[in-house]
């Protein structure tokens, strides 16, 4: 079964930095297009960062110079690093999968709170 | 790009045939996702490449369109469908989601 489940999350100081992990089973992550997107507070989905499986990696203008994704292909394991945070990054992270983009994201994780207090 | 989605906030009965527009600000092919997302819970795919229904999903979704505009129906609503449901580009970087339509029950 294929399967995503995030952590890292919790309370942070705006500026500070934090690390989010995605775990995948049932399937390779260097082998799919990984997505984090993110939800804030009563808010819509707002798309984060991309990795292709060549390992060309795209940002959201909002996080572009602060985040960072990348892959452990040997922990099945997507990464988001953050720095600079920011109040306005508070939300519920979540990382996904798209076997090809046309595709779809499918599965996603249940997500991890990120807290950005000032 | 930007996406469109309307309209944000819809009312309806159970039984009843609603339908959700999305507008591309410029053409994305058949590069359009709907997702259905529950309160306190992830984004669950329904249609993919615009009118391709996800493994899973009842046939009452459907979806439909090319290039700039997209439609989802769902042809005749049951009590699970009241949710928010997400349109989203993936022709070209950045794969932006719309807005959103909160569909509840009338």
């Amino acid at each position: 079964e294929v399967h995503l489940v995030e952590s890292g999350g919790g309370l942070i100081q705006s500026g500070g930095s934090l690390r989010l992990s995605c775990a995948a089973s049932g399937f390779s992550v260097s082998d799919n297009y990984m997505i984090w997107a993110r939800q804030a507070p009563g808010k819509g989905l707002e798309w984060v960062s991309v990795i292709y499986p060549v390992g060309n990696t795209y940002y959201a203008d909002s996080v572009q110079g602060r985040f960072t994704i990348s892959r452990d292909n040997s922990k099945n394991t997507l990464y988001l690093q953050m720095n600079g945070l920011r109040a306005e990054d508070t939300a519920i992270y979540y990382c996904a999968r798209a076997v090809w983009l046309v595709n779809g994201l499918d599965p996603w994780g249940p997500g991890t709170l990120v807290t950005v207090s000032s | 790009i930007q996406l469109t989605q309307s309209p944000s906030l819809l009312s309806a009965f159970v039984g009843d045939r609603v339908t959700i527009t999305c507008r591309a600000s410029q053409g994305i092919r058949s590069h359009l996702a709907w997702y259905q997302q529950r309160p306190g819970k992830a984004p669950k795919l329904l249609i993919y490449a615009a009118s391709t229904l996800q493994s899973g999903v009842p046939s009452r979704f459907r979806g439909s369109g090319f290039g700039t505009e997209f439609t989802l129906t769902i042809s005749s609503l049951q009590p699970e469908d009241f949710a928010t449901y997400y349109c989203q580009q993936l022709n070209i970087y950045p794969y932006i989601f719309a807005q959103g339509t909160k569909l509840e029950a009338k």
